[in-house]
């Protein structure tokens, strides 16, 4: 089946510094992808939408200019926490939908946890 | 707006027994409903999903929804529990089948005692 693969699993970084989270699909093309996140003990909260070759859309309440969304080609998203703070120490997980083959299912990645010390 | 309830934070059942967890939605429009698996520190898997048609809904590892309109409920069951089971079930809401934008309830965390 389809696979979604996220990059790196765990990262760990220093308050102050930029992080940036992978997100592919390995066998198959995604136009769209989006990215959710989830605090511990609660459920995942979408945070925007990625589309390929234009800007993503954010939903209400998330920074735009804090989570920087680049969906370059159409196997790869790329989420980057800009000015990491402790609070924003969380799983990120993301999901894409196949392209062109009138599938109609949305794959998650594995998730990334991130640590902001 | 739209919205998904899981009333059960937590469950715990005995390896071999029956489960159910709840999902109750808010949505404006059609709902397209979804049951999605967490095993501790992994992503999603996709359990099954709703939009049109029998509304007895069956899905991998033995688990089965029934949609009820007039209940606005989506409820999964399964007949007898695995230990493998054990993990967080959340129920999601979204405007189409492939499910994009998804709303998810808070999940449940199931427990299997041996």
């Amino acid at each position: 089946g389809a696979v979604v693969s996220q990059h790196p699993s765990w990262v760990i970084c220093k308050s102050g510094t930029s992080v940036k989270i992978e997100c592919r699909s390995l066998d198959f093309q995604a136009t769209t992808m989006f990215w959710y996140r989830q605090f511990p003990k609660q459920s995942l909260m979408l945070m925007a939408t990625s589309n390929e070759g234009s800007k993503a859309t954010y939903e209400q309440g998330v920074e735009k200019d804090k989570f920087l969304i680049n969906h370059a080609s159409l196997t790869l998203s790329t989420l980057t926490v800009t000015s990491a703070h402790p609070e924003d120490s969380s799983f990120y997980i993301c999901s894409a939908r196949e392209f062109g083959s009138g599938g109609n299912t949305i794959y998650f990645g594995e998730g990334s946890w991130l640590t902001v010390v | 707006a739209q919205s998904v309830t899981q009333p059960d934070i937590h469950i715990t059942v005995s390896e071999g027994a029956s489960l159910e967890l709840r999902c109750n939605y808010s949505y404006g429009a059609t709902p397209y409903l979804f049951w999605y698996v967490q095993s501790p520190g992994q992503g999603l898997q996709l359990l099954l999903k709703y939009f049109s048609g029998d509304t007895l809904v069956q899905g991998i590892k033995g688990f089965e929804a029934e949609f009820k309109r007039s209940q606005s409920s989506f409820n999964l069951r399964k007949p007898s529990v695995h230990w493998s089971d054990a993990a967080e079930y959340f129920c999601a809401v979204g405007p189409s089948a492939a499910g994009n934008k998804l709303t998810f309830g808070g999940g449940t965390r199931v427990l299997v005692k041996p």
